[in-house]
């Protein structure tokens, strides 16, 4: 069964730096598993924030990037805001199926 | 962007089957996208279901393969999803979502699935 495995919680201060990785059971995550990040506030749907690596949606923050960070795939939040506190998912493909990583509770102190 | 619209039972009893129906507005269910459920229990991670083309084409959890059902209505201009032989552990919250290209966008607002007696 394939995991993928982030960081269950993190902290940062306001106007901080923060990278949320994505790793992956079979081995380093590459552009062929077309990471994409989404977030999720208490009560309400995930949002999509990053596709295929890299890319932002037209809504998404400038502050949002997407990378591949030493085999895995990388969320970072530069200037980060008090409303940047909510939960960060990743999610991989592996060929005929999706698979989410478990989450990174963002607190923002 | 599509907009998506979960709606179904909000409660299954024990071994019965759990079914949803997602309509699609703003785009046609015909078009080049995947259409998925993502399931999220109490207080818990997300989890992906499956998803289903207009073609009728499916992908499934390989662990929810055996009780997973996905269907088009083109019709109705939506997708449905069913779940048999339901226990506790699939209470949760039912999204369906769309993607495009390896590309996830739109989300339904979510449906919450008890399953309880």
């Amino acid at each position: 069964q394939t995991v993928v495995t982030q960081e269950p919680s993190l902290t940062v201060s306001p106007g901080g730096t923060v990278t949320l990785t994505c790793a992956s059971s079979t081995g380093a995550v590459t552009s062929g598993y077309y990471p994409n990040w989404f977030q999720q506030n208490p009560g309400q749907a995930p949002r999509a924030l990053i596709y295929s690596t890299s890319n932002k949606h037209s809504w998404t923050p400038a502050r949002f990037s997407g990378s591949l960070l030493g085999g895995k795939a990388a969320l970072t939040l530069s200037g980060v805001q008090p409303e940047d506190e909510a939960e960060y998912y990743c999610l991989l493909y592996y060929g005929s199926a999706w698979v989410f990583g478990g989450g990174t509770k963002l607190t923002v102190l | 962007q599509v907009q998506l619209q979960e709606s179904g039972p909000g409660l299954v009893k024990p071994s019965g089957t759990l079914s949803l129906t997602c309509a699609v507005s703003g785009g046609s269910i015909s078009s080049n996208n995947w259409w998925s459920w993502v399931r999220q229990p109490p207080g818990k991670g997300l989890e992906w279901i499956g998803e289903i083309y207009h073609s009728g084409s499916t992908k499934y959890k390989p662990s929810l393969k055996s009780r997973v059902t996905m269907s088009v209505d083109k019709s109705k201009n939506q997708f449905s999803l069913k779940l048999s032989s339901v226990t506790a552990a699939d209470t949760a919250v039912y999204y369906c979502a769309t993607s495009r290209d390896y590309v996830w966008g739109s989300w339904g607002q979510g449906a919450l699935v008890t399953v309880s007696s």
